[in-house]
């Protein structure tokens, strides 16, 4: 059974960048969750996506978008880079929309200069 | 929407001793209370998580107990060691929804 993978592990961009950053699911979900982990704080819910839809968002603007793919990776999209932006992002999967156990990846650490 | 508040934030104990972390959740149609361990630049591991039909759960040295009507979860650690040490989350499922909303974390800190 596969993990979840995240890429990049570590990212710099500058103030006004785009970025997007990649999630494999574990072997079998079909569900994958984002969230943001400012450092010190716990995880924040982004968004979910189930079977290719946005299944839930949490409190962040439209510059954080997604998408999820047939095979049920995914990614998180970023526009316009801010510096609040620095954060670890982390993804986790889940078998399905209605199973509450997730299981994360190693996360991708973001750096806005 | 879901709040979870976690205490203490740190925590420091004597390798063997007990430690116990606190979490309240204030949506009583939250259902799922998971844990995780974060140790320093690692991805967040579920160790124990507990549904609401349930009030209490064991896994080995880690327990954790729910009470439904006080809206209060904690998790127990017992005899515990140096690689216990890290960050614990707790979290509760929002609603109908699948998502995780979690609390500020608790650094324990076990010292030999």
């Amino acid at each position: 059974e596969t993990g979840v993978t995240q890429s990049p592990t570590h990212l710099i961009k500058t103030r006004g960048q785009q970025v997007t950053l990649r999630c494999s699911s574990q072997s079998g979900h079909n569900t994958v969750s984002w969230y943001q982990q400012a450092l010190g704080q716990g995880p924040q819910f982004i968004f979910q996506y189930y079977r290719e839809e946005e299944n839930g968002r949490g409190n962040f603007p439209p510059r954080f978008s997604g998408l999820q793919f047939p095979n049920y990776s995914s990614e998180l999209n970023v526009n316009a880079l801010e510096l609040d932006d620095s954060a670890l992002y982390l993804c986790a999967s889940s078998l399905n929309a209605g199973e509450e156990t997730q299981y994360f990846g190693p996360g991708t650490r973001l750096l806005v200069l | 929407g879901e709040n979870v508040e976690q205490h203490p934030s740190t925590l420091s104990v004597q390798e063997g001793d007990s430690a116990v972390i606190k979490c309240t959740y204030s949506d009583s149609a939250s259902n799922y209370f998971p844990w995780y361990k974060q140790e320093l630049g690692k991805r967040p591991q579920l160790i124990i998580d507990i549904r609401s039909n349930v009030g209490e759960k064991k896994d080995q040295r880690i327990a954790v107990t729910l009470n439904k009507t006080a809206k209060h979860f904690s998790l127990h650690i017992t005899e515990t060691q140096p690689e216990d040490s890290a960050v614990y989350f707790c979290a509760a499922k929002e609603g109908s929804q699948g998502n995780l909303i979690f609390g500020k974390g608790t650094k324990l800190s076990v010292k030999p």
